[in-house]
């Protein structure tokens, strides 16, 4: 059975500090692994998303990283700022029959200190 | 121009009242998903729909159904709501199932049991 962590479970950092995510999984078969950003009382918004073949993908100030043989993945913030404050969640692709279902973490919440 | 819309952001029912909840999308996908988080845990798929096809997880409890009467509009109803339903309610939608598509969530719905 598949099984997401994210470590740490919450993180506070000042303005304009670079800070690393971390999210494993248990079982390397995996179809892609996403990460997300939820604002407080909202839903999911997706961030990136990186293919199983993939090693990395790049968005603006986000980075993310994929190590599928030991099953972990990292979001890198570059420079970060009070609006990144969010939970971020990491969410991986399983294909369980018919479904493409995603398996989540618990989430890092994240405080950036103006 | 939101694209996955869930009505109503915040619900209240008492214990044992049936409740229903609203998603409706304008990105014309086949495939609508719910997920249920409790509060500081992980989004967990409760079931979903590819087109007029219903796909149910083993583990949701018989307490919650699905209806989907067009390509638009999913609901969810949960036909004697407990103490231990209470959450945020997310809907996702996906064009296809195929791994490749991500998922598009609304901003949820928080329900609460009095």
């Amino acid at each position: 059975k598949q099984e997401v962590t994210q470590i740490p479970a919450a993180l506070s950092v000042p303005e304009g500090e670079n800070l690393v995510l971390n999210c494993s999984f248990t079982d390397s078969a995996i179809y892609n692994l996403q990460w997300f950003r939820q604002d407080p009382g909202k839903g999911l918004t997706s961030l990136l998303l990186i293919q199983s073949s993939q090693r990395e993908q790049t968005s603006g100030r986000l980075n993310a990283s994929l190590d599928k043989s030991s099953g972990r993945s990292t979001l890198y913030i570059a420079a970060s700022q009070p609006g990144d404050s969010a939970t971020y969640l990491c969410a991986v692709a399983t294909y369980g029959g018919a479904t493409n279902k995603l398996i989540f973490g618990t989430g890092t919440l994240l405080a950036v200190q103006p | 121009d939101a694209m996955v819309i869930q009505n109503p952001r915040y619900q209240v029912t008492q214990f044992g009242k049936p409740v229903t909840l609203s998603c409706s999308q304008t990105l014309n996908h086949n495939v609508m998903y719910w997920y249920q988080q409790k509060s500081s845990q992980a989004p967990k798929l409760l079931f979903h729909y590819y087109d007029k096809d219903f796909n149910n997880e083993a583990d949701t409890p018989d307490n919650f159904q699905s209806r989907r009467p067009n390509t638009s509009f999913c609901f969810l109803d949960i036909r004697s709501p407990g103490l231990g339903d209470a959450a945020m309610y997310l809907c996702a939608t996906s064009s296809e199932l195929t791994v490749s598509q991500p998922q598009h969530f609304g901003d949820g719905t928080r329900l609460s049991i009095l």
